[in-house]
């Protein structure tokens, strides 16, 4: 069965500081691979998506995320953080076609949460 | 504006007293979604619908029951609700189930609290 996980479940770097988020799967093929954004209060925003080709994705609000095969990773990155990017920040996985092609078997990480300190 | 509306946001209850949870899109999607979060489970789906009239379980779905009688409404229900059931729930929604060209909706969500 798919699994994501998500090591850190606190984070805290300092405002300007660069940022890593760790996500790792197992699933016996690529998946389709998302990161996805909480802040307090509100739903699920997605930051970014991987399906295929190159392996380095951009997102919103300056995010990136590389998608490394042999590492089963993931990993989200930011060069320098703000303060605004304080939230939870969730990995997911779901299984690629033909399975199927939809969100019905997304699987969700345990999320992290980001701290940013003045 | 485009977006996924649940009511309540805050809901205290009893536990075996039947509730609804609305969720509402206004975006046309055909493909909506329940999910429950918990602290250290991450978001477990509860039940699925790809389109009118047509629902499925998703994780998590003992002890819920949805409907989707028009393609904007897609309730959850719980018909004898247990301090298990405890949680923060999201309704998601996407014009169509291809994640390679579409993306998820979320919903604020509703924080359940059953005593």
């Amino acid at each position: 069965a798919q699994s994501v996980t998500q090591p850190d479940i606190h984070i805290t770097v300092s405002e300007g500081a660069s940022l890593e988020l760790r996500c790792n799967y197992s699933y016996g093929a690529t998946p389709y691979l998302f990161w996805y954004v909480q802040s307090p209060g509100q739903g699920l925003q997605l930051l970014l998506k991987y399906f295929s080709g190159d392996t380095l994705v951009q997102g919103i609000k300056g995010f990136e995320a590389e998608f490394k095969r042999s590492q089963s990773s993931f990993n989200l990155r930011k060069p320098s953080v703000h303060w605004s990017d304080a939230a939870e920040y969730f990995c997911a996985v779901g299984p690629p076609p033909p399975v199927n092609t939809g969100f019905q078997k997304l699987v969700f990480g345990t999320g992290t949460r980001l701290l940013v300190s003045p | 504006e485009a977006q996924v509306t649940q009511n309540p946001r805050y809901l205290i209850t009893v536990t075996g007293k039947k509730l609804t949870v609305t969720c509402s899109q206004n975006m046309n999607h055909e493909y909506m979604s329940w999910y429950r979060q918990d602290p250290g489970l991450g978001l477990r789906q509860i039940y699925y619908s790809m389109n009118v009239e047509v629902t499925d379980k998703g994780d998590v779905p003992e002890g819920y029951k949805v409907s989707r009688k028009e393609k904007r409404n897609f309730p959850l229900i719980l018909e004898s609700p247990s301090p298990n059931q405890t949680s923060l729930y999201f309704c998601a929604s996407s014009l169509i189930a291809d994640r390679a060209n579409e993306k998820l909706f979320f919903g604020s969500g509703t924080q359940l609290s059953v005593l």
